[in-house]
């Protein structure tokens, strides 16, 4: 099992649309989380943090799921700027991996007209 | 605007040559990485640093060489590579005691090797 693991996509919506990714993790001692974007043939940024009591930002949503080890991100009212890559980041903990983060395989989403 | 920079941008190099690559972050941080990322492909971490020592080698080949000087500065070498080395080379920096700080990337090197 792969440590990081991402729902495949591509996804492609319309405008206005409510789209939603989930990404398991496999270290249950994973200690935070985070969501990055990539745009075509740019670097990641950050988009998100993710926390325990999940978190909101303007249209972005996102919630972490402990039990069931699994991040999750919502956007709300989809815009043509929203088209990226999507990846999901995990800390790992404990010994030389800790403060490292691995990163899922991303997920592209592409908003359309 | 990122306080991760890297050079060169680009770089064709032909399979003999030997090059470098230079990262250096501004943020004062104390762990530094390099990742490959190639086309339709997810980021592969390829070296750790944490406060100038190496601490992970994920199973590189040989012909990829790191060095860290210093907390700020960290070059990757490159000598005798693939053509399928081809990718985007990713350094990113991160103050690693903190859990939820942020890992910053540096806008990457795009590498074509012939």
């Amino acid at each position: 099992r792969k440590e990081v693991e991402q729902d495949p996509g591509p996804f492609n919506v319309p405008e206005g649309a409510t789209v939603a990714f989930n990404c398991t993790y496999s270290n249950s001692a994973s200690q935070s989380f985070f969501w990055y974007r990539q745009d075509c043939r740019k670097e990641p940024k950050l988009l998100m943090s993710v926390y325990s009591s999940g978190n909101e930002d303007g249209r972005f949503t996102a919630q972490l799921n402990r039990a069931s080890q699994y991040i999750s991100l919502l956007i709300r009212d989809s815009k043509l700027s929203d088209s990226a890559t999507y990846l999901c980041a995990v800390n790992d903990a404990g010994g030389t991996s800790y403060g490292k983060l691995t990163f899922g395989q991303g997920t592209i989403l592409t908003v359309h007209p | 605007e990122t306080g991760v920079t890297q050079t060169p941008r680009h770089l064709v190099m032909g399979m003999t040559n030997k090059k470098s690559l230079k990262c250096e972050q501004h943020l004062g941080h104390n762990a530094m990485y390099w990742y490959k990322q190639s086309a339709k492909k997810p980021l592969e971490l390829m070296f750790v640093y944490n406060f100038k020592e190496q601490t992970e080698n994920n199973s590189v080949p040989s012909r990829f060489s790191p060095e860290c000087p210093n907390s700020s500065h960290l070059f990757l070498h490159l000598h005798t590579l693939q053509p399928e080395d081809s990718a985007l080379y990713l350094c990113a920096s991160r103050q690693r005691e903190i859990s939820y700080n942020e890992q910053f990337f540096g806008p990457g090197t795009r590498l074509t090797v012939l």
